[in-house]
């Protein structure tokens, strides 16, 4: 069974640093690429970051871009979203989930998805 | 960035009935490679969004065929039938043919 289990969110202050984890298991994580979509309190979904299953190569939406980083620890089935400078906006419920190929370089979709870990970003 | 454009926004429907959920894009999900990354997504009351739709038509693995996904370009339907309990949430289309990624606003199915 697929599963991933987000940690490392809570209570943080604008301009700090956060960095979420994402543990998989039921999968060969290091055979995937992973990605993080995010939800604002009552709000639609966002893409947030997108790593390939190496950590060779990452992407990123404009939002989030030079504070952001996406990476993975494969030897320990680990996803991790580092976030710097956070602002009010970035305040959601961050999910990691799996991004599924046709082949290596094809678009994806996020076939499975984890429970979510909320960051709210106040002073 | 790709503009993906749901309606309606909320949809009420009876339980065994019938409904229909669009989504445009505003410019085509063609992808060079010749695929359309055109998927539909179910959110249920505190839950996280589950897969059902992937590549405009297909069923991922346990969705009941009550789901069917259809369209072209730039404008896409998602179909339930016989809607059941389970089925109301909030739905969302995802382009990924584009980066950056982008979803629909959503549509809420909730019954009558």
């Amino acid at each position: 069974e697929v599963q991933l289990v987000e940690s490392g969110g809570g209570l943080v202050q604008p301009g700090r640093s956060l960095k979420l984890s994402c543990v998989a298991s039921g999968f060969t994580f290091n055979n995937y690429w992973m990605t993080w979509i995010r939800q604002a309190p009552g709000k639609g979904l966002e893409w947030v970051a997108s790593i390939t299953n190496t950590g060779g190569s990452t992407y990123y939406p404009d939002s989030v871009k030079g504070r952001f980083t996406i990476s993975r620890d494969n030897a320990k089935s680990t996803l991790y979203l580092q976030m710097n400078s956070l602002r009010s906006e970035d305040t959601a419920t961050y999910y990691c989930t799996r991004d599924r190929k046709i082949y290596y370089y094809s678009r994806g979709y996020f076939d499975y998805w984890g429970q979510g870990v909320m960051v709210t970003v106040s002073s | 960035d790709v503009l993906m454009t749901q309606t309606p926004v909320s949809l009420p429907v009876s339980l065994g009935g019938q409904v229909s959920i669009s989504c445009r894009s505003s410019q085509s999900l063609v992808h060079s490679d010749g695929n359309t990354y055109l998927h539909w997504y179910l959110q249920k009351p505190g839950q996280s969004p589950q897969l059902l739709i992937y590549r405009v038509s297909n069923r991922f693995s346990g969705v009941p065929d009550r789901f069917s996904g259809s369209g072209s370009g730039t404008d896409f339907t998602l179909k339930i039938s016989r809607v059941e309990p389970e089925d109301l949430g909030v739905y969302y289309c995802l382009q990924s043919t584009h980066f950056p990624y982008t979803f629909g606003a959503g549509t809420k199915l909730e019954l009558k």
